[in-house]
């Protein structure tokens, strides 16, 4: 099984409708990660977690939200979908160093491509 | 602003040649940088991290090097393989951050001709 997983691995919805991405790990990393990648622009990062009372913008947050339901839960939601928000989107985790802050590798999913019509 | 280029969008090399990847930034002073690989329609996979303090580092047919007076890391795969061919992504992470984030440039797709 997958360390972490994606649900649902693609989606096509209509313009105005909600979406909700999820992301579940094993690895039992604090640090969770949404991220969205487009052809050409590599990848952005939306939303990120540290735990689950601390959760903080990214660098295109807007039209977007999140919920950190428990350590190894963190969602991605759409309220209204519009379609520039078709993307590709990857959930990631990293591990805490010993003296708080990050280190070492991204864990990602394998994403959920989602078109919106 | 903050800025990471990768030197091209596609690069195209014969087998058994090495294959050099550039990743320039700006405006930046990272702690880390790593490589990853991504295939398509998949989750992008770790392959190297190099530290400020370190000039160079390898696994297997991979070198990694960092020049932070240049800004530059240039990744290397020696003896190519058509197996070899995917997306390679570079990666900043902030120095000392709280926020933690990493940064991607937008990837080289690299294609191994047999």
């Amino acid at each position: 099984d997958a360390d972490v997983t994606q649900t649902p691995r693609n989606r096509i919805t209509k313009t105005g409708k909600r979406i909700m991405l999820e992301c579940s790990q094993t690895k039992g990393h604090d640090r969770m990660y949404w991220y969205r990648q487009d052809p050409g622009l590599g990848l952005r990062l939306i939303y990120y977690s540290f735990d689950v009372k601390d959760i903080n913008k990214g660098e295109i947050s807007d039209g977007y939200s999140v919920s950190r339901q428990a350590q190894a839960k963190f969602s991605l939601s759409l309220e209204s979908a519009i379609p520039n928000q078709t993307a590709l989107y990857f959930c990631a985790t990293r591990e805490r160093s010993f003296s708080g802050g990050a280190v070492g590798e991204l864990f990602f999913g394998e994403g959920s491509r989602l078109t919106v019509l | 602003s903050q800025k990471i280029e990768q030197n091209s969008e596609a690069l195209n090399i014969q087998e058994g040649k090495t294959a050099t990847l550039t990743c320039n930034y700006t405006n930046y002073s990272p702690a880390y940088l790593q490589w990853y690989r991504q295939d398509p329609g998949r989750g992008p996979v770790f392959l190297l991290l190099i530290r400020e303090n370190e000039k160079e580092k390898r696994k297997e047919r991979l070198k990694v090097t960092f020049d932070t007076t240049l800004k530059q890391s240039l990744f290397h795969i020696t003896a190519s393989q058509p197996a070899d061919s995917a997306t390679y992504l570079c990666a900043l992470d902030a120095r000392y951050s709280s926020a933690s984030k990493i940064i991607f440039g937008s990837g080289t797709r690299l294609s191994i001709r047999p």
